[in-house]
């Protein structure tokens, strides 16, 4: 089975630009999770979903940062203007049940804002 | 609500010997507990798994765990270190509450470096 995809693997912009991160979850999973990793802070959720309706954005940093689920099968996570401290690597993950079922991550999107 | 704390950001083990990274948690309600494990450039893999059910967990790659309650512990061992056990790891919790809306809060890592 197709695991967590996401896309692109990696992305260098310019400051200021728009910066659209995609997320595929595995089939059949009910929640979709959206983290930052970075050195400094680690492992931090931004936002997650549950059957598409977002639950929790408390983690997402300022208005500069969205995230959309259409449908099922796909998910956004959209920074518009990006800034160079927006540099980290971006995971998507998805679970069958949220917290009781183990999360699936993908490979990332290390993302570099110059 | 939940928490986590990983003792020891870095950990070192020689080749063979026993591995030990600790886990304590909080939580008001029975907790779900996991381990993950994260090689290099690549996403958090799940280890192990503990759910109410037994308070030993066995894991992939030869990990375990033990859920002790009285002392709000999740520690992960392996009785042998193998080189190809590098990597960052991981302790989650998440409560049994809300159903449907429960989330992951995750430790702050730990990262496990092998001497030959």
């Amino acid at each position: 089975d197709a695991g967590v995809i996401q896309s692109p693997r990696h992305e260098v912009t310019e400051m200021g630009q728009e910066v659209t991160l995609r997320c595929k979850p595995i089939s059949g999973h009910n929640s979709l999770f959206w983290y930052r990793q970075t050195m400094m802070r680690g492992l931090e959720l931004l936002i997650y979903f549950n059957n598409n309706v977002p639950i929790d954005d408390s983690g997402m940093p300022e208005d500069r940062f969205s995230a959309k689920m259409p449908n099922a099968s796909f998910s956004t996570l959209k920074i518009q203007p990006s800034e160079p401290r927006d540099s980290a690597v971006y995971f998507c993950a998805s679970s069958l049940q949220a917290g009781r079922q183990p999360q699936h991550f993908g490979d990332g999107t290390r993302l570099s804002i110059l | 609500a939940q928490s986590v704390t990983q003792l020891g950001s870095h950990v070192s083990v020689s080749e063979g010997a026993l591995v030990l990274l600790r886990c304590n948690y909080s939580s008001s309600v029975p907790p779900y507990l996991f381990w993950y494990v994260q090689y290099p450039n690549q996403g958090l893999q799940l280890l192990l798994k503990y759910t109410s059910a037994a308070t030993l967990v066995k894991g992939i790659n030869g990990f375990e765990a033990e859920f002790k309650k009285s002392e709000t512990s999740f520690h992960l061992t392996k009785p042998s270190a193998h080189m190809s056990d590098a990597a960052e790891y991981f302790c989650a919790v998440s409560d049994q509450g809300n159903f449907g809306n429960e989330k992951l809060t995750f430790g702050t890592g730990t990262r496990l470096t092998i001497i030959p």
